[in-house]
């Protein structure tokens, strides 16, 4: 079926660092992909998205890559802060034209260290 | 703009008993969809409602039903509560047709006992 995964359940990363989370997911077909950060006693917060038309977008802080050959996924946040510190998910569309339903992999706990 | 709201925050119930849990979405949204998130585990898919009726469905049993009403608000019922079914609800909503994802609810904390 389809499924989305991550490679690296926990990271730690120094403050000031640059942080790389990775994720797979398994339906070619996918063509819209998003990244949430959610933090402890909180909903998921949507950070970035990319369509399957792109293989690089960046936000403030945050790039996303999408690698459709090995269908790869990963978040880059430069300069990593405490506030950054949160379990971040990929999330893949398989929703119909009614509308989106995304699947989401179980999630990297990052830790910024001080 | 108040974003996605959920009602309760918390809840702690017993087994075999029955559960609503309310959303009110964000502002201009008209489509509501519900997440269950098991501890540690990324949130799992349970249905989608859009003009009252139900459009989309996971891989959930019957015991687990919702309803949209007029003013696009929802609320998730579990019937026939399992230790199993203690987890975060989570309601997200989204504009019909947006090309963006979803804007998500802090959740429900479900407690069964």
């Amino acid at each position: 079926g389809e499924s989305v995964g991550l490679h690296l359940p926990t990271l730690s990363v120094q403050e000031g660092d640059n942080s790389i989370i990775n994720c797979a997911y398994s339906n070619s077909a996918s063509d819209y992909f998003i990244w949430y950060k959610q933090e402890s006693g909180k909903g998921p917060q949507f950070i970035i998205d990319i369509r399957s038309n792109m293989d690089k977008r960046q936000g403030q802080r945050v790039t996303v890559l999408l690698n459709k050959t090995v269908k790869h996924l990963s978040l880059q946040i430069a300069a990593t802060q405490p506030g950054d510190s949160a379990v971040y998910f990929c999330a893949e569309n398989t929703g119909d034209n009614y509308g989106q339903n995304f699947v989401f992999g179980p999630g990297t706990r990052l830790s910024v260290l001080p | 703009d108040a974003g996605v709201t959920q009602s309760p925050t918390h809840l702690i119930k017993t087994r075999g008993q029955q559960v609503t849990l309310r959303c009110s979405p964000k502002s201009g949204h008209d489509t509501v969809s519900w997440y269950q998130q098991a501890l540690g585990q990324g949130p799992q898919f349970i249905f989608q409602y859009y003009e009252e009726e139900e459009r989309q469905r996971g891989n959930f049993p019957d015991r687990f039903s919702g309803h949209q009403f007029p003013n696009y608000s929802s609320e998730l019922n579990v019937n026939a509560l399992l230790l199993g079914d203690s987890a975060l609800y989570l309601c997200a909503s989204q504009r019909r047709g947006a090309n963006y994802g979803y804007t998500f609810g802090s959740g429900t904390r479900l407690t069964v006992v």
